[in-house]
């Protein structure tokens, strides 16, 4: 099982949509999550951490499930400029040192159509 | 506020040349850092990180190889780079203090090998 996986996508939805992507992780230990944004041929850009409670920054909603090891990200009325990949990225213990390493999945891509 | 420089933001190289990549940051001590590559179409590949001078932790056997001379200087190396060395190289860092601290990416490097 790949330690973050992610649906590629493309997700193409309409302006104003709401759109959910999932990701889940392998590693029970793993302590944060996050989800970065990467545009085309551009460096990937931190957008939300996922907090075990949920959190909100607004268009865009992160839940956590510990107990299915599973990590959304909502978002509420699309802009075009939402048009991106989305990177779920889960830290992973590494070597049993206790020191930890970000994973990035492979992203899923979204396109807002006008 | 911390800021992460890298480059050159492009780079074509023949086949057998050397490579010399190099990323700084500024506002902030002793932190993590990190090189990673990006094949066309696929995930963050974690090359090689760093927690202080001298330290250099590699994650997979490649002809690449990384330096940290400085606290906040990182540089990736090639004496003789391989068709599949082209990619897009990012550079980040990360707070070393905290468990599972985001990482933030420089603008990447664009290398082509012909």
């Amino acid at each position: 099982r790949k330690e973050v996986e992610q649906d590629p996508g493309p997700f193409n939805v309409p302006e104003g949509a709401t759109v959910a992507f999932n990701c889940t992780y392998s590693n029970s230990a793993s302590q944060s999550f996050f989800w970065y944004r990467q545009d085309c041929r551009k460096e990937p850009k931190l957008l939300m951490s996922v907090y075990s409670s949920g959190n909100e920054d607004g268009r865009f909603t992160a839940q956590l499930n510990r107990a299915s090891q599973y990590i959304s990200l909502l978002i509420r009325d699309s802009k075009l400029s939402d048009s991106a990949t989305y990177l779920c990225v889960v830290n992973t213990p590494y070597s049993g040192a206790g020191s930890y390493q970000l994973t990035f999945g492979k992203g899923t891509k979204l396109s807002v159509i006008p | 506020s911390q800021t992460i420089h890298q480059w050159p933001a492009t780079l074509v190289q023949p086949v057998g040349s050397p490579l010399s990549l190099e990323c700084t940051v500024e506002g902030t001590s002793n932190p993590n850092l990190y090189w990673y590559r990006q094949a066309a179409g696929r995930g963050l590949q974690l090359l090689f990180y760093s927690v202080g001078i001298g330290q250099i932790s590699s994650e997979v056997p490649q002809n690449l190889s990384a330096s940290r001379p400085q606290d906040r200087q990182f540089i990736l190396s090639s004496k003789k780079l391989l068709l599949s060395d082209s990619g897009f190289y990012l550079c980040a860092w990360s707070q070393r203090q905290g468990v599972g601290q985001p990482q933030h990416f420089g603008d990447g490097t664009r290398l082509s090998i012909l």
